[in-house]
Formats: C-alpha cells, structure tokens, sequence
C-alpha cells in the first residue's frame, strides 16, 4: 500500500541556518510527491510539486525539494531559514488519475531568533 | 483567497447529537474534500465528492455521512458526535485530478465533543 513516512516530528533550527526536512515513500511506481505547509490555525498551502522530469523542483517562499529514486525520498531544503517559516509541513503522495493525497504525519518547525 | 469557507470556525457540542459541518466554494471546482487533522496523524480522508449527488468513502468514514445537492457546498455530519471526533476538519477542493491541480484548503473547523 502507498504511504509516505515523515521521520522527524519536530526540528528546531537558528534563523538563518539551512533547512531540510525529510520525507519518505513507499510505492512501486513513480509516485506523484507535493510538499504543503500548514501555518498556526490555518488551512494547509501547496509549496511545490513533483510530477516527473528534472529532480530538482523549485517551489514558493524559497524552498526546494530534490526527489531521490534509489532512497525514495522527496526531502524539502531552504538554504536559509526566515522566522516566519516556523510552521508544520506535510509531504504528500498521489498516483497518476487519482483524486486523493497521502499524506505523511507532518514535521513541526521552530525557528530560533 | 481561492474562495473556500468553512463553517463554523469553532463548535463545542455534546456527546450524541447530531453536528454539521459545511464546506461552501465560489470555484467552482468539481472535487470536494473533507479531512480530519489529529497530531501524530497528519490528515486523514474521510468522504469526498467527484460531482453532485456523487460521493465516496475515505479511509475513516465510519460516523460521518456527506452530502453535496450543489456544486458549491460540501455537508459533512456527525450523526451522533462521540470524543473520538474532537479534531480540526479541513475542507479541500480540486479542479481535477490532484496530479495536475493539487487541492486548495479550507481553514478549518475546529470541533470539541464534550
């Protein structure tokens, strides 16, 4: 069955510091992969998207997420952290024709002045 | 904003009765979607709408029913509101399929069951 795993369901980092939160995937085929962040009492917004082609996606707000076949991961990276990112984020997963998401548990995000 | 309102923001309710939830767009949008948020689980299905009058099961329907008589409104009850259904629920809607438009979300509604 497909499902997406998000190991760390908290990270902490100094503003300004690199970011990268992890997501993993379990499905046979080519997994269609979203990233979303969800900020305090809000509903959740799509940062980017992986459908298929170059691995390296460029989403909103300055983030980037690389999608690895042979790990089957879909990590999300920011080279430098803002306040304002503090927020939980959701890696998500798809199939080709499907009209619902898997959604991994969420990584909480503090960021330290 | 897309043009997505839930309603109510916050609902406190006692156990055994009957609560609705409603999902309204301006979108347009044919795919509706109503999920619950609990920490440690992420968000979970629980019904979804493809078109009016035509719903399915998500994979944690039991004690919800839905109910969409128009394109704009997406109904979600409780017909006997139990603990276990204290939760956030966000409404979602999609153009089409998620590959290619992804969901835009509600903000929620935020439900204690006393």
């Amino acid at each position: 069955a497909q499902s997406v795993t998000q190991p760390d369901i908290h990270i902490t980092v100094s503003e300004g510091a690199s970011l990268e939160l992890r997501c993993n995937y379990s499905y046979g085929a080519t997994p269609y992969l979203f990233w979303y962040v969800q900020s305090p009492g809000q509903g959740l917004q799509l940062l980017l998207k992986y459908f298929s082609g170059d691995t390296l996606v460029q989403g909103i707000k300055g983030f980037e997420a690389e999608f690895k076949r042979s790990q089957s991961s879909f990590n999300l990276r920011k080279p430098s952290v803002h306040w304002s990112d503090a927020a939980e984020y959701f890696c998500a997963s798809t199939t080709s024709g499907t009209y619902k998401y898997i959604f991994g548990t969420g990584t909480r995000l503090k960021v330290l002045a | 904003d897309a043009g997505i309102t839930q309603s109510p923001r916050h609902k406190v309710t006692e156990t055994g009765t009957p609560v609705t939830l409603r999902c309204h767009q301006t979108e347009n949008h044919r795919y509706m979607y109503w999920y619950r948020q609990d920490p440690g689980h992420g968000l979970r299905l629980i019904h979804y709408s493809y078109g009016v009058k035509d719903t399915d099961k998500g994979e944690v329907s039991d004690g919800y029913s839905v109910s969409r008589s128009k394109t704009e409104d997406f109904l979600l009850t409780l017909e006997s509101a139990t603990s276990s259904q204290t939760s956030v629920y966000f409404c979602a809607i999609s153009e089409g399929s998620v590959t290619n438009y992804g969901y835009t979300f509600g903000s929620g509604t935020r439900l204690t069951v006393v």
